[in-house]
């Protein structure tokens, strides 16, 4: 079955650099969320997409912005990268009943 | 404040034990949900159960059982007969009418052989 795509797998950025992640969901699934783990924590919910619209938003810095596009995949872009944004990128989809499934994340290092 | 509760931080057990992972949540909501994700490794989460908070039953899958009681807020989680390959971290998490998923710290496992 298909699953959640997101790519790349892995990055590596320097400091105030920029950087785009992209996230493919399962064929009809209509709504996808953006979570971040930073190493040892657990995965913290950045934002939600449903049918193309943002519907929710957590503790996402303003450094970051994302949207949905018209065939459903997802990119989540962060600018003037810091330390601190180095964490592991989980993308998740869902039909609308809730049961979410997640790719296999980015691990984005900013050096 | 923590909405989900995972005193656990780790448990270290001998092959064929079984371990059990506490999970305790806190929510208003009458329609929630709860799940068990495990993280082994190589990083990747994986979709373990699924329960509303409509459905009490208890449910065992092969060598995992889960434990849902509402009257204590517990939806604790026991492998049987643990092995090797259950080492990873172990998450619960909670969704709300949001829908968005609030997690515990986790709880690392390791089985030794």
């Amino acid at each position: 079955a298909a699953g959640v795509i997101q790519s790349p797998r892995h990055l590596i950025k320097e400091k105030r650099e920029t950087a785009t992640l992209k996230c493919y969901p399962i064929p009809r699934h209509d709504t996808v969320y953006w979570y971040q783990q930073g190493p040892g924590q657990d995965p913290q919910f950045l934002i939600s997409f449903y049918e193309k619209m943002q519907s929710d938003k957590g503790s996402i810095p303003d450094r970051f912005s994302a949207q949905q596009f018209s065939d459903y995949h997802s990119e989540l872009n962060m600018s003037s990268l810091e330390l601190g944004d180095s964490a592991l990128y989980f993308c998740a989809s869902s039909p609308r009943d809730n049961e979410q499934f997640f790719g296999p994340g980015t691990r984005l290092t900013v050096l | 404040a923590q909405k989900v509760t995972q005193a656990q931080t780790e448990i270290s057990v001998v092959e064929k034990e079984d371990v059990t992972l506490d999970c305790v949540y806190e929510t208003r909501d009458t329609t929630y949900y709860l799940f068990w994700y495990k993280q082994p490794p190589s990083g990747e989460l994986v979709f373990l159960i699924r329960r509303n908070s409509f459905d009490e039953q208890n449910e065992i899958s092969g060598r995992y059982s889960w434990n849902f009681q509402k009257s204590t807020s517990s939806f604790n989680f026991t492998i049987t007969a643990s092995q090797v390959v259950d080492s990873a971290v172990y998450f619960c998490a909670l969704s709300e009418n949001d829908y968005k998923l609030s997690f515990g710290a986790g709880t690392t496992v390791t089985v030794r052989a």
